[in-house]
């Protein structure tokens, strides 16, 4: 199994461009998310979706959008982005249903800087 | 709401020292707790966990009890290496109303272990 896989690993943008940063995992995982993390502010939720067709908002919001049409996928659009938006992004996963005390299955981020 | 709060770092030891890195949450309901680590360019993963109180969770060398009466869930080990530098993230895991859960986490504590 890959577990989480996310692409790309960096990336830079100028203000006003959008993207698509793309999030997989192979492990029939319910549960999926978006954090961005910044210097001592630790991991902040973005978004995040129950199950495919579910999505719903976190801590940090605004500028993003997400959408989940299959359980694998899950990808986290910047409409317009702004230099407020560079951070590492790390997409995570984990197995809901009954045992909500799984852990989390993190990607290896994807580093993006805004210029 | 839930909040973990974790000792603010960095944290800097010498080889085979013993270490200490405190944690602290507050929850509605009866979480479940977790310790991350997240090396250099790496996402987050899971080094421990425990469910429920008085358990310990292990892993690695390190240990964590779950300490209900003092709401913490502090990480130990006896004697660090230097590949032990990272960065370390207490969480917690509740179950909210309508099934579904969303992890809270700290703010992280980065440990550097010199030779």
């Amino acid at each position: 199994n890959a577990g989480v896989t996310q692409t790309p690993k960096f990336q830079v943008l100028k203000t006003g461009q959008s993207m698509t940063l793309q999030c997989a995992q192979d492990m029939n995982h319910e549960y999926m998310s978006w954090y961005r993390q910044d210097p001592g502010m630790g991991l902040r939720l973005i978004h995040y979706s129950v199950g495919a067709g579910i999505t719903d908002q976190g801590e940090v919001p605004n500028g993003y959008n997400v959408s989940r049409s299959t359980t694998e996928d899950f990808p986290l659009r910047l409409l317009s982005a702004a230099p407020s938006q560079t951070s590492v992004y790390f997409c995570a996963s984990s197995y809901r249903g009954l045992i909500y005390n799984s852990p989390l299955h993190f990607g290896n981020g994807t580093r993006l800087t805004v210029t | 709401g839930d909040s973990v709060t974790q000792m603010e770092g960095p944290v800097t030891l010498s080889e085979e020292a013993f270490l200490t890195i405190n944690c602290t949450y507050t929850a509605t309901g009866y979480p479940s707790l977790f310790w991350y680590v997240q090396y250099p360019g790496e996402g987050l993963q899971l080094l421990l966990k425990a469910t429920k109180a008085d358990d310990k969770g292990s892993n690695k060398g390190f240990e964590a009890t779950y300490r209900k009466e003092t709401t913490s869930f502090h990480l130990e080990k006896g004697s660090v290496q230097v590949s032990d530098s990272a960065v370390y993230f207490c969480a917690l895991s509740d179950l909210l109303t309508g099934g579904s859960y969303i992890p809270t986490f700290g703010r992280g504590t980065s440990l550097i272990v010199h030779p």
